[in-house]
């Protein structure tokens, strides 16, 4: 069972350029999550979407954006990187809406922009 | 808004020795907690949720954690803990759509 597959795995950026984050899951989860990962600070919501076609802003959203054009996939795109966004990021989904349904979360993408 | 504290950036232990985490949460209704645990280059996984109903609530790998709602604490303990058991760990709340994160612990079990 794959559950949430990121890609890539790492990857090094310069500063200025785009890149996109895959998330993929096959759990036919109605709910996806971008985190990042930073140490001392815990998680961070970047964005969020509640089900296919829909999506809402998480506590850090500025330099990212994300779409949600069917319920698998779920991409983070970094239009024009900075220094700043060097972070572990992390993918999640959960199987509906209501609040004590827990997250399940992909193996993240280690990004390092320079 | 809701938010969880994590007051301890680390925790070291002896192998067999009881382990707390401990974690202390603010929302403005009922709350919706949950324990996660990361090991190293891995995403987080899952522990246990506390809903509503008992107190302590059972988790994954014998972990339990107890919801003390008078001091809005919601510990994550290990009766007996495991050099395998070390790795940081995650509490969280969530309301509406949202999951926020506390910080982190690290725990460390000394063989």
């Amino acid at each position: 069972t794959a559950g949430i597959t990121q890609a890539p795995t790492s990857q090094i950026l310069a500063a200025g350029r785009s890149m996109t984050l895959r998330c993929t899951q096959d759990m036919r989860h109605n709910a996806m999550y971008w985190y990042r990962q930073d140490l001392g600070l815990g998680l961070r919501l970047i964005h969020y979407s509640n089900t296919a076609g829909t999506t809402g802003k998480g506590e850090v959203p500025d330099g990212y954006s994300v779409s949600r054009a069917n319920t698998d996939d779920f991409p983070l795109t970094l239009a024009s990187a900075v220094p700043s966004q060097t972070s572990v990021y992390f993918c999640a989904s959960s199987d509906s809406n209501t609040q004590n349904s827990p997250l399940h979360f992909g193996n993240g993408t280690r990004l390092t922009v320079t | 808004a809701q938010s969880v504290a994590q007051p301890e950036d680390q925790v070291n232990v002896a192998e067999g020795n009881p382990l707390t985490v401990k974690c202390t949460y603010s929302v403005s209704g009922n709350p919706y907690l949950f324990w996660y645990v990361q090991y190293p280059n891995r995403g987080l996984q899952f522990l246990l949720k506390y809903i509503t109903g008992d107190n302590l609530v059972k988790g994954s790998y014998g972990f339990e954690a107890e919801f003390n709602k008078s001091q809005t604490s919601f510990h994550l303990k290990k009766p007996s803990a495991l050099v395998s058991d070390s790795a940081l760990y995650f509490c969280a709340v969530r309301e509406d759509y949202k999951l926020s994160f506390g910080a982190g612990t690290t725990v460390t079990v000394r063989a």
